[in-house]
């Protein structure tokens, strides 16, 4: 079946403008998971969601931050007013009921670049 | 704050070599992760450990999670080219939120033919 797709694979704007990032997570899966990986790092968590409601947003590094999954599915990570230092790889994951020891499969990433 | 550290950050073998690279934390963790992430890739998960003292094999690669839950290793014998890669170790958070996984920076492979 089809794995985790990020869209899209890389992005560039400048500084100040808004961004959005969309994850598709794979097909029944109720746990989704943004993280963001700057370079040289591993990544880095942002936010959790169980279904449509977000369970930890505590990685979220301001409220520039912000990320929705209305129907449960798809979720959009959006980035207001972007500033140099977001310039990193958004790595959406997904697993089947969010357990600490259950396997999160990833997808590729998004390459945000901020001028 | 929980933080893993990784070491070597960067590794070069000649093909057929035994490496072991180290995720070590002062924190208790509820299970941890490796995964193995290639250039322009999400990382893929190779094991979870989940018991103190617990040893996995995987082919030719040997994980162990430290008695204490606090420490984990990766050992790779006869290592080959398609080994390299970023080795990240990743911990659960002991009784903290389900899903967070706290990522050590990672171990970078490089295996020469």
């Amino acid at each position: 079946g089809a794995g985790v797709s990020q869209t899209p694979s890389n992005k560039v704007t400048e500084k100040g403008k808004y961004v959005e990032l969309r994850c598709d997570p794979i097909s029944g899966h109720t746990a989704l998971y943004w993280y963001r990986q700057s370079l040289g790092q591993g990544p880095e968590f942002l936010i959790y969601f169980q279904g449509t409601g977000a369970a930890d947003d505590s990685g979220l590094p301001n409220d520039r931050f912000f990320a929705v999954r209305p129907e449960g599915s798809v979720s959009t990570l959006k980035i207001q007013r972007t500033e140099r230092g977001d310039s990193a790889v958004y790595l959406c994951a997904s697993s089947l009921s969010g357990g600490d020891a259950e396997t999160q499969y990833f997808g590729p990433g998004t390459r945000l670049l901020v001028l | 704050t929980q933080l893993l550290e990784q070491s070597p950050q960067f590794l070069s073998i000649q093909e057929g070599e035994n490496l072991t690279v180290y995720c070590n934390s002062s924190s208790v963790f509820s299970s941890l992760q490796w995964y193995r992430q290639e250039p322009g890739e999400g990382p893929v998960l190779l094991v979870t450990v989940v018991t103190g003292g617990e040893v996995k094999k995987l082919k030719r690669l040997t994980f162990q999670f430290g008695d204490a839950r606090k420490d984990s290793s990766l050992h790779i014998t006869a290592a080959q080219p398609g080994d390299t890669g970023l080795y990240l170790c990743a911990g659960a958070d002991y009784g903290g939120s389900q899903g967070n996984l706290i990522f050590g920076k990672g171990t970078k492979l490089s295996v020469k033919p």
